[in-house]
Formats: structure tokens, sequence, C-alpha cells
């Protein structure tokens, strides 16, 4: 993928620790978004950050934005077993041009 | 509540057979897409449109033909299939296009054998 692009990875970790999620792309973006995919249903925004924003919390979710370098990444705090599933980001240069996503981030958290 | 249907949820055809894939939404936005997801890929788009009789194409088109018959309603279609295009398909929706949330269906798991 041209845009918006993160390693297949999977991680598995313990409930009530924290995680870190990366996603690089490689052109101009103006917003990034993430999605959460859990099983069996199709992607879902959880957090979207903009271009003139260099974080962005929601809840126990934090996302961030370097543009200079073209990365984002987004933190869990305290996560939860329910917070197992395929995270992706998403990135696209303006209103008019179609959104790019990663190729995911599994993520499997084991109470 | 936005909501984008698709159907069937789970599809299984022989290689070289027809495939139509339907999707439905209810939000009233512009855009509609077909994606395709694959472990090591992600999603990558297939088609989209910004309208009724609109066809633009993604990442990925060749082996499908995509027709959106009205604001709400965007098939796939599959007129040969074959066993690469076994595959988890998800049609979602947007206001615009770009920048902007999208909202996906639960998806088709297409089988070619």
């Amino acid at each position: 993928s041209q845009w918006g692009e993160e390693n297949l990875q999977a991680l598995s970790i313990q409930e009530g620790e924290d995680v870190t999620m990366n996603c690089s792309y490689k052109t101009y973006t103006t917003v990034v978004q993430w999605y959460r995919q859990k099983s069996g249903k199709g992607p879902a925004l959880i957090i979207l950050i903009r271009s003139n924003e260099r974080e962005k919390r929601s809840g126990r979710l934090r996302a961030t934005l370097d543009t200079s370098s073209q990365s984002s990444s987004l933190s869990i705090t305290g996560t939860l077993a329910t917070d197992t599933a395929v995270y992706f980001c998403a990135t696209g240069p303006n209103s008019g041009t179609y959104q790019r996503f990663g190729t995911g981030t599994k993520l499997q958290v084991v109470p | 509540e936005a909501a984008v249907t698709q159907s069937p949820r789970n599809k299984v055809t022989v290689t070289g057979g027809n495939v139509t894939l339907s999707c439905r939404q209810t939000n009233s936005h512009n855009y509609m897409y077909w994606y395709r997801q694959d472990t090591g890929h992600g999603l990558r788009l297939i088609h989209y449109s910004y309208g009724a009789g609109n066809l633009q194409i993604g990442d990925v088109p060749d082996g499908y033909k995509a027709t959106r018959t009205t604001q709400e309603d965007f098939f796939l279609l599959l007129e040969l299939a074959s066993p690469s295009q076994t595959s988890l398909y998800f049609c979602a929706s947007s206001d615009r296009t770009g920048n902007t949330e999208v909202f996906f269906g639960k998806g088709t798991r297409l089988t070619v054998v």
C-alpha cells in the first residue's frame, strides 16, 4: 500500500498492560484514522487525529501523529480482554482521494 | 445509526462461476466501497463509487466488476471466479472520501473451490 501502512504484527499481552501500535505512511495525509476490527465484524473507527494535532485522547486510547516522520501511533492503557482485535490505521491526503488502510496489528489480550 | 448491510454473508462457488455480492447503505452517504481482506495484506480497495451510475477503480480491480444502481445499492460482480478471489469482502460507505469516517458492513466470506 502506498499510503497508510504498518507492518502486520501480532501482539499478545496480559490484561492490564499498556500497548502501543505504530503506523508509518509514505505520502501527505490530512488525517490518520484508527480502526478496530473484532472477530466476525467489520472495522469501526475508534479515533481520528488531524494533521494539525500531535495528540488525541479518547478514554483509554491515545493517538499521536508526527507529520515530519510520517508516522502515527495508537496506545491503549490498562488493556482489557475486550480490546482483543485487529487494529488498522488509514490515511488519506485530502477529501476527494480515497483513504488507504494498513495491513493491521493483531492484538490479543489475555485475561 | 449508520448501517451497511451485505448479502450473502457466506458464499461458496466453483471456479469459473458467477457471483454477485450485494450491499445496501442507509446512511445517505455519497461514497461506497468494496474491499477485500486477506491475511498479510490488510484491507485493499477493489472499486468505489461516489454516486449512482458512477464507478471508480481502486488498487486491486482486476477480475472484478461493480455497479452502483442507486444511492443505496452497490454490487460487486465476479464473472469468472478464481480461487485467488477467495477472501473476506467488505462493503463500506462514507459521506466524503479521504479524510472522513468509513462505515463498514459485517463482511461476506467468499470461497471459490
